[in-house]
């Protein structure tokens, strides 16, 4: 039973434009949402994140949105460049209690040249 | 230190053996975390420390996996008697207090053949 759900695989974009990049979730105790990138033979490095009492986070060319009633998140990467091209994981956490963050599959996103 | 750091970066053992796996956070990092990352899935938690308490440690998959922060620095993470479905790469990951970001290290790729 996947709590953290990044239906899309995979995402090519076209450099300069935006990538978007979608997550759901079914645990309504979710209070704090990040998204991670992750380089091959890398760990997981920190992106941005958002708690449940704002719908939006702004960092630079990342944005990610929070729609609470729709248990839907999205990054947005605007202009999207080369070096975006990485594997994107969204994460969720505050069941109370517990610090452990229950991860999404990822979605691999590629910006083509 | 500057990140975290994790050792060895691969460890290939046979069905059987014993593993001991090492992470060493951000040094000025109260707290440390385990996940389990399959291939094609995002890392999944296995417990976590708060400087050498271990309070929660329900994501470890069977008594053969445990897990020590002795000092509230250093932690490894052991696995006794490997089974082949052990095959994953193991990540840790620290913040500086409960409930803040998490900074992932490189993690360790484990094969039981």
């Amino acid at each position: 039973d996947q709590q953290v759900k990044q239906n899309s695989p995979s995402l090519s974009v076209q450099e300069g434009r935006i990538s978007i990049l979608n997550c759901d979730y079914t645990n309504s105790m979710f209070d704090y949402f990040l998204w991670y990138k992750k380089y091959p033979a890398e760990g997981p490095t920190f992106l941005i994140s958002i708690s449940s009492i704002k719908d939006k986070n702004e960092d630079g060319r990342f944005t990610v949105f929070l729609n609470k009633s729709a248990k839907h998140l999205s990054l947005h990467i605007v202009p999207s460049q080369p070096g975006d091209s990485a594997v994107y994981f969204c994460a969720a956490s505050g069941d109370t209690g517990t610090y452990k963050y229950i991860f999404g599959t990822g979605t691999r996103l590629k910006v083509l040249a | 230190g500057a990140g975290v750091s994790q050792s060895p970066r691969y460890k290939v053992t046979k069905r059987g053996q014993d593993v001991t796996l090492r992470c060493d956070p951000i040094s000025s990092h109260a707290t440390l975390y385990w996940y389990q990352q399959a291939l094609g899935q995002g890392p999944e938690f296995l417990t976590y420390f708060n400087y050498e308490a271990q309070p929660d440690k329900s994501g470890l998959p069977s008594d053969r996996f445990s897990a020590e922060r002795p000092e509230g620095s250093i932690s490894t993470l052991t696995i006794q008697r490997t089974e082949q479905r052990d095959s994953a790469m193991y990540r840790c990951a620290s913040s500086f207090l409960a409930q803040e970001t998490q900074y992932f290290g490189p993690g360790t790729r484990l094969l039981v053949l």
